[in-house]
């Protein structure tokens, strides 16, 4: 069965203090691993794929990192307006298109 | 606004009652998905639909819950005789092709709130 643990639950970092979330998972054969970003009241909002160990890719202040176990989303000098709930998903090449989701990590950033 | 439209936004039913709930993917996407979202758990995913049919439905409730994507109209989640337990938030997501290669990201709607009295 495909698991996602993300850590940690809950993240509280002042404005310009950068920090990174992580995403551990368990899959057989992973096809991608999907970031999101979702706002109180608000859908998921896709920020990323990743498909193999060594990726990265980024956008604005946010970078995201992968390996065969684990992935990061890293944050650089944070803003307010990135205050979220920031998710991870996987999506195994036994599961078809299904996505499975970790419970996400808060991120609220003081000004 | 071109995303997914889900609605209605918020459904209030007393236990007993039927629910449905509508989902109209992004333009040109042919393939819906429906999670669910409980108080406190992660997305969990429910059903994937393509036009006129049912892909893959193994994380759907094997009764009260079915799920449609007909060949004209929206996407369309029916919870029948609901109980307290259904109270969550139910996201549809769609892409334009299938996703099973990790190749396409599924694009989300703002959610059903379903509260049950």
């Amino acid at each position: 069965e495909d698991q996602v643990t993300q850590s940690p639950e809950a993240l509280r970092l002042q404005e310009g203090e950068s920090s990174s979330l992580n995403c551990s998972y368990t899959v057989s054969g992973l096809r991608g691993l999907f970031w999101y970003r979702q706002d109180p009241g608000k859908g998921p909002e896709f920020l990323f794929t990743l498909y193999s160990a060594g990726e990265e890719k980024e956008k604005e202040r946010l970078k995201a990192t992968l390996t065969k176990k684990e992935s990061f989303l890293h944050i650089t000098a944070p803003k307010p307006e990135d205050s979220a709930t920031y998710l991870c998903a996987v999506q195994a090449g036994g599961s078809g298109s299904r996505l499975t989701f970790g419970e996400g990590t808060q991120l609220t950033v003081n000004p | 606004n071109a995303g997914v439209m889900q609605n209605p936004r918020h459904l209030v039913r007393r236990r007993g009652q039927e629910a449905r709930l509508r989902c109209s993917p992004m333009k040109g996407h042919s393939h819906v998905y429906w999670y669910r979202q409980l108080p406190e758990e992660g997305l969990k995913f429910m059903v994937y639909l393509q036009k006129e049919n049912i892909i893959d439905e193994s994380g759907m409730p094997k009764e009260r819950f079915s799920a449609e994507f007909p060949k004209e109209g929206p996407s369309i989640l029916r919870i029948q005789q609901v109980v307290r337990g259904d109270s969550a938030a139910y996201f549809c997501a769609s892409s334009p092709r299938w996703t099973g290669y990790g190749n396409q990201p599924q694009h989300f709607g703002d959610g059903t709130r379903l509260s049950i009295l």
